[in-house]
């Protein structure tokens, strides 16, 4: 079955420097891959999405790179900040209709 | 602002009895809504696609008579959970795409905690 797996283990990094966050995915071919914010109590907000012919996205201080060879993608913040500390999720989506599937989040905390 | 409205944002009710959440959609019609339910620490879980003018379509394991979807308007979407119990329990959210394609990013309600007792 298809999974999606992101690391549950909380993120620590510190004010100014690039977070990244990993989403890797088996038995899927997703033709679309998207990245929400959630923060504690509400629901997820969009941030970028890419396609798979897509390598990279940016927005601001955000990067999503798509390796469908690897199977992964990868979730960039650029001179992160304290605001910046929330869950991140992935989810992806294919061409055959079916839901956008979501991995288990990783949780970032930017220390001051 | 938000696009979609979730009510309500927190609910306490006794076993046994029925609660209705609402989700909107505010400055766009969304023939297709989706419901979640969240446990702490944990992915989103979809429990079921609400089809504005026909019946939800129900993810495997969620119990369509337990978890009620109207989606009577393309504005609105309900869900009732009848004769809750404590293990109903969890965070249920709601979300619609502005276009009616499964690839398009979601706008999510703020959710709402129930809290069985």
């Amino acid at each position: 079955s298809q999974k999606i797996e992101q690391n549950s283990e909380a993120l620590n990094i510190q004010e100014g420097k690039t977070a990244t966050l990993t989403c890797n995915y088996t038995n899927y071919s997703p033709a679309y891959l998207q990245w929400y914010r959630q923060d504690p109590g509400r629901g997820p907000v969009f941030l970028l999405l890419i396609r798979e012919n897509e390598k990279e996205k940016r927005k601001e201080r955000l990067k999503v790179t798509f390796d469908t060879t690897l199977k992964q993608s990868l979730f960039h913040i650029t001179a992160s900040q304290p605001a910046d500390s929330a869950t991140y999720l992935c989810a992806l989506s294919n061409n055959a209709g079916n839901m956008l599937t979501f991995g288990g989040g990783t949780r970032l905390m930017v220390k001051p | 602002g938000a696009v979609v409205s979730q009510h309500p944002s927190r609910v306490i009710c006794k076993s046994g009895t029925s609660v209705k959440i609402e989700c909107r959609s505010l400055d766009f019609q969304a023939t297709t809504m989706f419901w979640y339910r969240q446990f702490p620490k944990q992915s989103l879980m979809l429990m079921a696609t609400s089809n504005e003018g026909s019946k939800a379509t129900y993810e495997q394991g969620v119990e369509k008579d337990k978890f009620l979807i109207n989606h009577a308007s393309l504005t609105l979407s309900t869900l009732t959970v009848t004769s809750a119990h404590p293990e109903d329990s969890s965070f249920y959210i709601c979300s619609a795409g502005r276009e009616a394609s499964y690839n398009s990013p979601l706008h999510f309600g703020n959710g709402t905690r129930l809290t069985v007792t």
